[in-house]
C-alpha cells in the first residue's frame, strides 16, 4: 500500500522557537495533504487542507500565521509551528491522497513538546 | 457540521468478541472507516465500507452499517491482547476529508 512518512517523529523545543514537520508520500504523488492535531485522549482535529502548488485552506479557529503549511511538491508538505508555546504541544498527523476521491494514507505522526 | 460519536471505553476478555459502536449525523456520507491507533503511533486503516452497503467482513472484522439510523459498528471476533488500542470511526462526505469520532479505547483482559 501507499506509504506516508513524517519527520521528525519526536521533537522537543524551547518556547518561542519554530519547528518544522515534514510529511512525505514515498511511493505516490499526493495532490492533497491534510494536517491533523490530536490532543491527549482526544480525537483528531483537522487543521488544514493543502493542495500542491496552492495555498492551504485552514479550518475555523486554526491560526494560519501560527501554523504555516507549504505543499511545494507532489510528495512533500511541511507544517511549521512558529513561535511555539507549551500549549502547542501535541501529536500532529498528516494524511495524503493521490487524486480525486482517493483513499487517505496517514503518516506515523509527530509528537511536539514545547518546554 | 458533522458529528461523529463513540463511547470512550470498552473492556473485553481475551477470546471474546468486541463490538465498538459509532453514530454519525451527516446522511450524505460516502464512505465510513475504522482506524486503529496504538500508543504513540499514527493511524492504521482497518477497514471501510461504502455507504450503500450494510455489511462487510474481513477476517476477524465485521462492519455493520445501518444507514437509516446512522449507526456503524465494528465487531472483532476472538479478541486478542494485541487488539488493545484506540479505535476511531470516521465518515467521509464526498471531499477528501474525514471527520473522526472521539475514539473508543479497547482494553483486552488476558
Amino acid at each position: 500500500g501507499a506509504v506516508v512518512s513524517q519527520h521528525p517523529s519526536w521533537v522537543i523545543c524551547k518556547s518561542g522557537t519554530s519547528v518544522k514537520i515534514e510529511c512525505r508520500s514515498l511511493d505516490f504523488q499526493a495532490t492533497t495533504m491534510f494536517w491533523y492535531r490530536q490532543f491527549p485522549k482526544q480525537s483528531l482535529m483537522l487543521m488544514a487542507t493543502s493542495n500542491e502548488g496552492s495555498k492551504a485552506t485552514y479550518e475555523q479557529g486554526v491560526e494560519k500565521d501560527k501554523f504555516l503549511i507549504n505543499h511545494a511538491s507532489l510528495t512533500l508538505s511541511t507544517l511549521t509551528v512558529t513561535s511555539a508555546h507549551p500549549e502547542d504541544s501535541s501529536f500532529y498527523i498528516c494524511s495524503a491522497s493521490f487524486a480525486g476521491d482517493g483513499e487517505l494514507f496517514f503518516g506515523e505522526g509527530s509528537r511536539l513538546t514545547v518546554l | 457540521g458533522e458529528d461523529v460519536e463513540q463511547s470512550l471505553f470498552l473492556s473485553v476478555r481475551e477470546g471474546d468478541s468486541s463490538v465498538i459502536n459509532c453514530t454519525y449525523t451527516d446522511s450524505s456520507s460516502t464512505y465510513l472507516y475504522w482506524y486503529k491507533q496504538e500508543p504513540g503511533a499514527g493511524l492504521q486503516l482497518l477497514t471501510y465500507i461504502f455507504s450503500n452497503m450494510d455489511m462487510k467482513q474481513d477476517q476477524r472484522l465485521t462492519v455493520l452499517l445501518n444507514k437509516k439510523d446512522k449507526h456503524l459498528s465494528l465487531r472483532i471476533a476472538d479478541t486478542q491482547t494485541g487488539d488493545s488500542a484506540i479505535y476511531f470511526c470516521a465518515e467521509r462526505t464526498g471531499a477528501n476529508n474525514l471527520f473522526f469520532g472521539t475514539g473508543t479505547r479497547l482494553t483486552v483482559i488476558p
